[in-house]
């Protein structure tokens, strides 16, 4: 099945940009979604379709999509951006097509 | 507003049932394919199974295979998930997500918050 990778943390300080890499096999041909994951709270989908960004979600957060690797792209990042953030794609080629990468905790220093 | 209420997570013991249950509210339920989701303590988020607006395409996470069955009332705005031969690593929270088609593709563009289901003597 479809594997996707992600860091474990990043950290970046208030004001500046994070990154976060999702790693997968020509990956550039999937669509990807992103969702953000606070403790105790329901997941939320912060970028769709690679780099569509659903209503309500903030223009800091934006999305690109190329070769193997998929990028989520946090601006002027806040304190209350501190979460765990999730690739997720649908390998519609394959039994179990649902497929998340592993997660990257977000830390805001 | 779209609403998810998830119901029916209890202590379970390795080899029995469970039926969650999801609630649906604020949208029209039989337009959207819907999914399952989990996410066990201090791990991520694994998807579970999904079924399509009219539960003509269904599909399982290899870990619940045979194991899991989804369903849905569209009459009652309501999503399933019936769990047989529980195991220890099925503890979780469960999260019932909506899909943003009405065929299995993705994403999931609303979720409820949760039920925990905890498998052990």
């Amino acid at each position: 099945s479809y594997v996707l990778t992600q860091p474990p943390s990043v950290s970046v300080a208030p004001g500046q940009t994070a990154r976060i890499t999702c790693g997968g096999n020509n990956i550039g041909t999937e669509s990807v979604h992103w969702y953000q994951k606070k403790p105790g709270q329901a997941p939320v989908l912060v970028v769709h379709d690679d780099s569509d960004r659903p209503s309500g979600i903030p223009e800091r957060f934006s999305g690109s999509n190329s070769g193997n690797t998929a990028t989520l792209t946090i601006s002027r990042v806040e304190a209350g951006d501190e979460a765990d953030y999730y690739c997720q794609v649908w390998d519609s080629s394959s039994d179990h097509p649902g497929v998340f990468g592993g997660g990257t905790k977000l830390t805001v220093l | 507003e779209v609403q998810l209420v998830e119901s029916g997570g209890d202590l379970v013991q390795p080899g029995r049932s469970l039926r969650l249950s999801c609630a649906a509210s604020g949208f029209t339920f039989n337009d959207y394919a819907m999914h399952w989701a989990r996410q066990a303590p201090g791990k991520g988020l694994e998807w579970v199974s999904g079924i399509s607006w009219n539960s003509g395409s269904i599909r399982y996470a290899d870990s619940v295979q045979g194991r899991f069955i989804i369903s849905r009332d569209n009459a009652k705005n309501s999503l399933y998930l019936q769990m047989n031969s529980l195991r220890a690593e099925d503890t979780a929270f469960y999260y019932c997500a909506r899909d943003k088609h009405d065929i299995l593709t993705g994403p999931f563009d609303s979720w409820g918050l949760g039920t925990l289901v905890t498998v052990s003597s």
